[in-house]
């Protein structure tokens, strides 16, 4: 079975830009998770969706959204890029929603880098 | 609230001596609690998970924790290192509570193995 997959894998944008990037989840999970994760705060929760609804949400400001289309898949999109936004963007699929208290299987990430 | 500790940065051990990588939590509610594995410029791995059952959890690659309701410790062990566990480890609790699902990462504790 095909692990989680991330595109694009290395991602360089400039201060103002907006920027979507894209995950797949394993087949047949219906829950997907961003997290970002940089030197200073360490891993941090974005948000989820289940079946195309945003479940949970973490303390990030509104320039941080995400989707979920009808096949899992799932896009965050970050607008009005920050240098502070420069980090490794991770994507996690589970069988349920999280708070059913599933592991969670992670892709290899994004690395944004915001100049 | 919730909150989870990783006790130790970095920890260094040489290869074929016992490991043991510390996790404090706390929370008000029946916690789940994961513990990650991270290899450099790779996603996240599930080693093991506690989810209320056996408190002597079983994980891949010979690791195992404890969850210690008394202590609020999950910490993990594995009798014998290995050159290729060299890696960044992360404690990870969740919980459901009255005001939602939590999720929380610790900073990670990255383990070196010398020859």
């Amino acid at each position: 079975k095909a692990g989680v997959t991330q595109t694009p894998r290395y991602l360089i944008k400039t201060r103002g830009q907006q920027v979507t990037l894209s995950c797949s989840p394993i087949s047949g999970h219906r829950s997907v998770s961003w997290y970002q994760q940089t030197p200073g705060q360490g891993l941090q929760f974005l948000f989820e969706y289940f079946s195309e609804t945003q479940r949970n949400k973490g303390n990030f400001p509104g320039r941080f959204s995400g989707r979920q289309f009808s096949n899992s898949r799932s896009e965050m999109n970050v607008s009005t890029l920050e240098l502070g936004d420069s980090a490794l963007y991770l994507c996690a699929s589970s069988l349920v929603e999280l708070a059913g208290g599933h592991e969670q299987y992670f892709g290899p990430g994004t690395r944004l880098t915001v100049t | 609230a919730q909150s989870v500790t990783q006790l130790d940065s970095h920890v260094s051990v040489s290869e074929g001596t016992p490991v043991l990588l510390r996790c404090n939590y706390s929370s008000s509610y029946s916690p789940s609690l994961f513990w990650y594995v991270q290899h450099p410029n790779k996603g996240l791995q599930l080693l093991l998970k506690y989810t209320s059952a056996a408190t002597l959890v079983k994980g891949i690659n010979g690791f195992e924790a404890e969850f210690k309701k008394s202590e609020t410790s999950f910490h993990l062990t594995k009798p014998s290192a290995h050159m290729s566990d060299a890696a960044e480890y992360f404690c990870v609790v969740t919980a459901n509570s009255n005001s939602g699902y939590a999720l929380n990462f610790g900073k990670g504790t990255s383990l070196l193995v010398t020859p």
